[in-house]
């Protein structure tokens, strides 16, 4: 079983602020590495495949980077509605989340 | 649009069994597979496995093996996921999930069920 951790746990960033956040593999997932947001009370949503690339409708500020077992998420301007959890998602094997990383206002 | 419909909340017995469904709409249902995702109060996000609306096969996550079915019916574009020997750990909230048959990723998300386990 790949084993997905996510760095840090909470995040603290003002709006308008680069939010950085980490996934690690236990193995190589090559780039079969996705990210999505949820919300308070709503189903999560596709932000990135591909360890790199944006899901239809995503915002440009939202990029991915990482192979292997390294992975980021950067936000590269904060807004309002960016505040909510974050998880990756390997799916080089069947697919297994990461615990999330929850981006918070500061 | 893509959209994928789920049943209404659930309240169960510990012992019993729930079937969740999920309808989808707005896209070839044969061509995409099908994943159960669940997430407890308050905790992230875990596979529960996949079914193949095509030929209906199925694979489980460890966890869930002998405790699970996915079923499909073509003629609705349905597919169905059954949960038995319910605990209360078993209290989440259910998604299905759509996934591009050459890839793993969940690219369209129901808005999820939530199954409360309680006696």
């Amino acid at each position: 079983e790949i084993v997905m951790t996510q760095s840090p746990a909470t995040l603290s960033v003002s709006p308008g602020e680069r939010a950085t956040l980490s996934c690690r593999a236990s193995q190589s997932v090559s780039s079969n590495l996705a990210w999505y947001q949820q919300k308070p009370g709503q189903a999560p949503r596709l932000l990135i495949y591909g360890a790199s690339t944006r899901a239809t409708g995503i915002p440009a500020r939202f990029s991915g980077s990482g192979s292997g077992t390294e992975f980021t998420l950067t936000i590269s301007s904060l807004q309002s509605e960016d505040f909510a959890i974050y998880y990756c998602q390997q799916y080089n094997n069947w697919p297994g989340f990461g615990q999330g990383t929850r981006l918070e206002i500061k | 649009q893509v959209h994928l419909g789920q049943s209404g909340a659930e309240v169960k017995k510990p012992g019993a069994s729930v079937k969740v469904s999920c309808k989808a709409s707005g896209y070839t249902f044969t061509n995409y597979y099908m994943h159960w995702v669940r997430q407890a109060p308050g905790q992230g996000l875990e596979w529960m496995g996949i079914i193949n609306p095509s030929g209906g096969s199925t694979s489980y996550a460890q966890k869930f093996q002998g405790r699970v079915t996915m079923t499909r019916d073509t003629s609705t574009s349905t597919v169905y996921m059954e949960l038995s020997s319910l605990r209360s750990e078993d209290t989440a909230v259910y998604y299905c999930a759509r996934g591009p048959a050459v890839t793993r990723i969940l690219d369209v998300w129901g808005k999820g069920t939530t199954v409360t386990v309680s006696s």
